[in-house]
């Protein structure tokens, strides 16, 4: 099972739906999540991190944590063309080993 | 401006032949890490350093070395590169206070190994 798994897509969502990534991970103990967004051809960029389980939201960008399922999603509200990307899942492990695992990513394409 | 540069940008060399990727960062950050990033594997941590001198090995850290004797500069190195090192490499720095949060990335490296 791989420590971090996320859907590869290509993910589909219309100009103004709702696009929903999902990413599973199989440490328990972890303890931060992250999302990033790539564009291609260029680096990663942090969008989110969240810690404790429940939402937290950033403009159109909303994480969303169960440790108890061990489940981590990112909605983006209002889809644009330019959220046209691939989004990566990181996750850290528990303290004492700060290694950052991720997912091999999501391709969301928004079609206008 | 604040940022994470990495040189060179591109390198194509051949199997055996020592090479250094260097990484600086100006933001005064504790953390640091080398990704590599391969089709259908994404992107995967090779070494990460919490402080100077402190160095630590992340999920595919075989073939590598790094060093951290200043807080802005993280090299890596190849000492003998094989062809199954070519990839795309990424160098990243953030604060110690929170580990990993505000992780800024460098805008790569792309090794080819002939």
């Amino acid at each position: 099972q791989k420590e971090v798994e996320q859907n590869s897509g290509p993910l589909s969502v219309p100009e103004g739906a709702i696009a929903s990534l999902n990413c599973t991970y199989s440490d328990r103990g972890s303890q931060s999540f992250f999302w990033y967004r790539q564009y291609s051809g260029k680096s990663p960029e942090l969008i989110m991190s969240i810690y404790s389980n429940g939402d937290k939201e950033d403009g159109r960008f909303t994480a969303q944590l169960n440790k108890a399922s061990q489940y981590v999603s990112l909605l983006i509200r209002d889809s644009q063309p330019s959220d046209s990307a691939t989004y990566l899942c990181a996750v850290l492990a528990r303290f004492g080993n700060e290694k950052l695992t991720f997912g091999t990513g999501t391709r969301l394409t928004i079609i206008p | 401006e604040a940022q994470v540069t990495q040189n060179p940008r591109y390198l194509i060399t051949v199997t055996g032949k020592k090479l250094t990727v260097t990484c600086s960062q100006n933001m005064n950050h504790e953390y640091m890490s080398w990704y590599r990033q391969d089709p259908g594997l994404g992107l995967r941590q090779i070494y990460y350093s919490m402080n100077v001198e402190v160095t630590d090995k992340g999920d595919v850290p075989e073939g590598y070395k790094v060093s951290r004797k200043e807080k802005r500069n993280f090299p890596l190195i190849l000492e003998s590169p094989s062809p199954n090192q070519t990839s795309l490499y990424f160098c990243a720095s953030s604060l110690r206070e929170v580990p990993y949060n505000e992780q800024f990335f460098g805008p790569g490296t792309r090794l080819t190994v002939l």
